[in-house]
């Protein structure tokens, strides 16, 4: 089956845009999570949606945000983008339980200039 | 909060040597789960242990979980060059499938 698809794969942005960054969880995996990753900090979580709800959130300012829609598929937001946003920012579906494994998807790569 | 702490942060091994990364965190976990992520790539799942003292083998790699539940550890016998990647321990926390990861451990292996 098909894995998890991010979208779009690299972005270059400039210092004060918002940027909208989509992923597809695998079928029938209903909980999508995100993730940034830096050289610096490895591997923070920002948000995770479970039925088109937040169930858990890390703690990144409130330019960060996130949404799920009924097919599962989620998008996150990021609005007036700071040069320490630039990161890779990483998806991943799992089944609708807790403590399950995490699917990744390839990721963004969001360069801010 | 919740921190999970892994060492070392690099190795460089010779291929063939053996290679162990391990982790701790602050807090009993109900399950820890490590993930690989080759150079360029996203990380893979590798595997969850449950269980307290839970040992599981993939092939040369041997996955333990402590007794107490708060570290684990991850050995590579025999290392290949396909081996390379960083490695990552992650444990959840709250409801739901929020992780916290470990910052990893980079291995590098010298033909």
């Amino acid at each position: 089956k098909a894995g998890v698809t991010q979208t779009p794969r690299y972005l270059i942005k400039t210092r004060g845009q918002q940027v909208t960054l989509s992923c597809s969880p695998i079928s029938g995996h209903r909980s999508v999570s995100w993730y940034q990753q830096t050289p610096g900090q490895g591997l923070q979580f920002l948000f995770e949606y479970f039925s088109e709800t937040q169930r858990n959130k890390g703690n990144f300012p409130g330019r960060f945000s996130g949404r799920q829609f009924s097919n599962s598929r989620s998008e996150m937001n990021v609005s007036t983008l700071e040069l320490g946003d630039s990161a890779l920012y990483l998806c991943a579906s799992s089944l609708a339980g807790r403590n399950t494994e995490a699917f990744f998807g390839q990721g963004t790569r969001l360069t801010v200039v | 909060g919740q921190q999970v702490m892994q060492i070392p942060q690099y190795q460089h091994v010779q291929e063939g040597e053996d290679f162990t990364t391990y982790c701790n965190s602050s807090t009993t976990l109900s399950n820890i789960q490590w993930y690989k992520q080759r150079p360029g790539g996203h990380p893979v799942f590798l595997i969850q242990l449950v269980k307290s003292g839970e040992v599981k083998k993939q092939k040369r790699l041997t996955f333990q979980f402590g007794e107490a539940k708060k570290n684990s550890s991850l050995h590579i016998t025999a290392t290949q060059t396909t081996d390379v990647g960083t490695y990552f321990c992650a444990g959840p926390t709250g409801s739901g499938n929020k992780l916290v990861f470990g910052a990893g451990t980079i291995l590098r292996v010298k033909s």
